[in-house]
């Protein structure tokens, strides 16, 4: 079946810090990845999206790359804010069942001032 | 822009109790999908409905129904109500099944089970 790894958390950083945080996935076929963010109380937000491999998907300063040969799609932002603050979840979503995501446990991001 | 509107946003329940969420999509979506999200953890999908009609299936207990509307608004029916159901549950849309088809996730009702 398809699955979802990503790195644990919590991952603390100070203001303008670099920040990486590690997915790699196991599916059949060609899914498409995402990265959603939750903040504290809040719904899931899509932060971006590659649908097949070498897409770079990027949003708000975060960035992140489909490579099928390691499969992977790890998220990067060059200089994080307090705001970034967040859990950020790694997903799939397989093309033959579009929407039945599998996610990743999520990571918890602080940014401290 | 208009989002996916859940209903209720908190909801309290008494074991062996039955609640009914209710997910109004994006106008325009005809697909709707339902996660559950226990504390800590990360969303599993229950199921998805596509132009009124179950599409997928996921972990959704036997003690869950839901079905989709002519409005294409949702509804989960949970009955028996037990303490592991506590948790957020969230709806998400998006306009057809054609991959690439980006779904959007409501704000989650939160679901506390006594």
């Amino acid at each position: 079946g398809n699955s979802v790894t990503q790195m644990e958390g919590p991952v603390t950083l100070s203001e303008e810090a670099f920040l990486t945080i590690n997915c790699t996935y196991t599916a059949t076929g060609y899914p498409s990845l995402f990265w959603y963010v939750q903040y504290p109380g809040e719904g899931l937000q899509l932060l971006l999206k590659a649908t097949k491999a070498d897409d770079k998907g990027s949003n708000k300063g975060f960035e992140a790359t489909y490579r099928k040969e390691t499969t992977s799609f790890h998220l990067e932002k060059g200089s994080v804010q307090v705001s970034d603050s967040a859990v950020y979840f790694c997903a799939l979503s397989p093309t033959d069942s579009w929407g039945k995501f599998q996610f990743g446990a999520g990571t918890q991001v602080v940014v401290t001032p | 822009a208009a989002g996916v509107i859940q209903s209720p946003r908190h909801l309290i329940k008494e074991k062996r109790e039955t609640a009914t969420l209710k997910c109004y999509p994006i106008p325009r979506h005809d697909t709707v999908y339902w996660y559950q999200q226990g504390p800590g953890q990360d969303p599993q999908f229950l199921i998805s409905f596509y132009e009124k009609m179950q599409s997928d299936k996921g972990s959704i207990p036997d003690r869950f129904s839901a079905q989709q509307f002519s409005d294409y608004h949702s509804e989960l029916n949970m009955s028996s109500l037990e303490l592991g159901d506590s948790a957020l549950y969230f709806c998400a849309s998006s306009l057809s099944r054609t991959s690439g088809r980006v779904p959007f996730f409501g704000p989650g009702t939160r679901l506390t089970v006594l």
